[in-house]
């Protein structure tokens, strides 16, 4: 495996149902993001984690939870999910969090939540 | 705070025919500007950046663009456009202090044959 990696790419939940998305990246980078891309909106940074440590969190609902065991994984931890949450979820990871660090992303988790 | 405008959300061009699409940026200081590409049920991959130097930068896929401070623009460019161009182009900024790019809302752009 290359690059980022994403897995599933298509998830279907009921708002009941816990879930996770994960997200592995093969390129010893530092950093990784959790993104959220929704029909007619622009990208909305979810989480950026660096060095395991989370330094952002975009005022995401508690119904998100990241987790980051190491700089290779990122999990996205789903509960209680609201149809409004469909969306498609995008991983990225980057060098550092600096300005010029040039974010690679995966392909996606297409969400449904029913 | 740093912001990234793209006026058109929607582009249709003919196979063959040159391309521009528009970015502007606003932020106090030099920005790091790069622009993605977006194919249907894909990630996002890296087209070009720019940080500092020659104004017109090279990208892949024959792309270029050029970075114009006195109108705070980063315009991406390709001469002739081939069907598999056809995606959605986003343009993103990276500011000192800022944990993550910031991206514009996104251009669809469509080649017809």
């Amino acid at each position: 495996e290359t690059g980022v990696t994403q897995t599933p790419r298509h998830l279907v939940m009921g708002m009941t149902n816990k879930k996770s998305l994960k997200c592995e990246q093969h390129l010893g980078h530092n950093a990784m993001y959790w993104y959220k891309q929704s029909a007619k909106k622009p990208l909305e940074l979810m989480f950026v984690y660096n060095f395991k440590e989370q330094t952002e969190n975009n005022s995401v609902p508690s119904r998100f939870s990241p987790e980051c065991p190491n700089s290779s994984h990122l999990f996205l931890h789903l509960h209680t999910l609201q149809p409004e949450d469909s969306a498609l979820y995008l991983c990225a990871s980057s060098p550092g969090i600096g300005p010029g660090d040039e974010q690679y992303f995966g392909p996606g988790t297409r969400l449904t939540v029913t | 705070a740093q912001s990234v405008t793209q006026p058109d959300i929607h582009i249709t061009v003919s196979e063959g025919a040159s391309l521009e699409l528009r970015c502007n940026y606003s932020y106090g200081a030099t920005p790091y500007l790069f622009w993605y590409v977006q194919s249907p049920g894909q990630g996002l991959q890296l087209l070009l950046k720019y940080f500092s130097g020659d104004t017109l930068v090279q990208g892949i896929k024959g792309f270029e663009a050029e970075f114009k401070r006195s109108q705070s623009s980063f315009n991406l460019r390709k001469p002739s456009v081939h069907w598999s161009d056809a995606a959605e182009y986003f343009c993103a900024v990276g500011a000192t202090g800022r944990r993550a790019l910031t991206f514009g809302s996104g251009t669809r752009l469509q080649v017809q044959p």
